[in-house]
């Protein structure tokens, strides 16, 4: 059964703080994508990933892929309140005959950003 | 302006009572899906077309139906809604290319069933 694990599930931290959302997968896969939603809202696209070593910037927040070891990490330089959301990471994998958009979510970190 | 636009914002429904969720979309992509998302949990993909071609999940409920009438619209049908199908129904689209597909998500259907 393919899983994407995200951690933590929760994060509550202070403005001007530094963190990192751990994404971890269990198939292969050289696709992963990041998304933000707000209470009640749709998905916004942020990253999408396409390769080994990949790195993608916007802001404050950093995205990497590594392949090999299954791994993506969001990274949030010094947080402010307008990045409260849940963040979702999800794969897509490359063993299936047609993959797409069966994209398969972790179950999110809800970020609060305290004053 | 929205690309992708579904309609109800919310809909409630009745226990049993058949219900039709409405996706239509401006940019012309090829791929659309729907997607179930339950309170707090991760979105899970239902099913997708590409072009007029149906995939279907292996464990999407036989109660869950869908039907696209050309490429601008997706419909999915409830055909009798039990208290487990409350949730935030996505409608998503992509277009087919090299170097991975970017999903654009509509602002989703909140489905309440009574």
């Amino acid at each position: 059964e393919l899983k994407v694990e995200q951690n933590p599930l929760f994060l509550s931290m202070q403005e001007g703080k530094n963190y990192t959302i751990y994404c971890n997968y269990s198939t292969t896969s050289d696709r992963l994508y990041w998304y933000r939603q707000d209470p009640g809202k749709s998905l916004e696209s942020l990253f999408v990933l396409l390769s080994n070593g990949a790195v993608k910037q916007e802001g404050r927040l950093m995205a990497s892929l590594d392949t090999k070891a299954r791994l993506s990490t969001l990274h949030i330089t010094a947080a402010v309140h307008d990045l409260s959301a849940t963040y979702f990471c999800a794969v897509l994998p490359v063993d299936r005959g047609s993959t797409l958009g069966r994209l398969y979510f972790g179950r999110g970190t809800q970020l609060t950003v305290w004053p | 302006d929205a690309m992708v636009i579904q309609n109800p914002r919310y809909q409630v429904t009745q226990f049993g009572k058949p219900v039709t969720l409405s996706c239509s979309q401006t940019l012309n992509h090829n791929v659309m899906y729907w997607y179930q998302q339950k309170s707090s949990q991760a979105p899970k993909l239902l099913f997708h077309y590409y072009d007029k071609d149906f995939n279907n999940e292996a464990d999407t409920p036989d109660n869950f139906q869908s039907r696209r009438p050309n490429t601008s619209f997706c419909f999915l049908d409830i055909r009798s809604p039990g208290l487990g199908d409350a949730a935030m129904y996505l409608c998503a689209t992509s277009r087919v290319a090299q170097g991975g597909e970017k999903l654009f998500f509509g602002s989703g259907t909140q489905l309440s069933v009574l």
